[in-house]
């Protein structure tokens, strides 16, 4: 099992620019998340989601979109990428609530 | 405002010693709370986990304390390794809620 991946690992966005952040999982969770880290700061939800085709904002939304076709993908969507999202993003799914494993990580800055 | 907070921001510890890291919440209806552990360039990683219905849970080196009146809890590692150095986030959540909220990590350094 990969367990979460994400892609890419790195980018660099101009400001302005539009990016999708891609996310899979191969252990048939229902839930997955979408978090930004900033320095110094702990995780913060952008959207999830309980299962396919059902998305919900978190604490940090604006900026972002996400879709949820299938169970095992939820690409985060940039538009318009500001400075303010250069950041370390991070996906990740439970089968339930409580425990998440987390993918890599996306470094993203925006200049 | 901060529901959940990790008031160190960085530890030291003697590699051998006792590393005791701590968490405080807000809110009372909380009633499952999680420890992570996170290296450098790698997602966070699940360490331990508590219920309200229990005050202790064990696993290993790593052992959670939660105290419901204080609204405190805390992760205790013995003996302290020097691969326990990482950035340690609380997290606590509702039973109910399909949402965890993270504290902003306190970072671990074990001495040799």
């Amino acid at each position: 099992n990969a367990g979460v991946t994400q892609t890419p690992k790195f980018r660099i966005l101009k400001i302005g620019q539009s990016m999708t952040l891609q996310c899979t999982q191969d252990m048939n969770h229902n839930y997955m998340y979408w978090y930004r880290q900033d320095p110094g700061m702990g995780l913060k939800l952008i959207y999830y989601s309980v299962g396919a085709g059902i998305t919900d904002k978190g604490e940090v939304p604006n900026g972002y979109n996400v879709s949820r076709s299938t169970t095992e993908d939820f690409p985060l969507r940039l538009e318009l990428a500001a400075p303010s999202q250069t950041s370390v993003y991070f996906c990740a799914s439970s089968p339930v609530l409580g425990r998440q494993y987390f993918g890599p990580g996306t470094r993203l800055t925006v200049t | 405002d901060q529901q959940v907070k990790q008031n160190s921001p960085s530890l030291s510890v003697q590699e051998g010693r006792i590393s005791i890291l701590n968490c405080d919440y807000t809110n009372s209806m909380f009633d499952y709370f999680l420890w992570y552990k996170k290296y450098p360039a790698e997602g966070p990683t699940f360490l331990i986990s508590i219920s309200s219905i229990k005050d202790k849970n064990e696993d290993g080196r790593f052992t959670v304390f939660l105290n419901k009146s204080a609204k405190h809890l805390s992760l205790h590692i013995v003996p302290s390794q020097p691969g326990d150095s990482a950035v340690y986030f609380c997290a606590v959540t509702h039973i109910k809620d399909d949402k965890i909220i993270f504290g902003k990590g306190t970072r671990l350094h074990i001495l040799p």
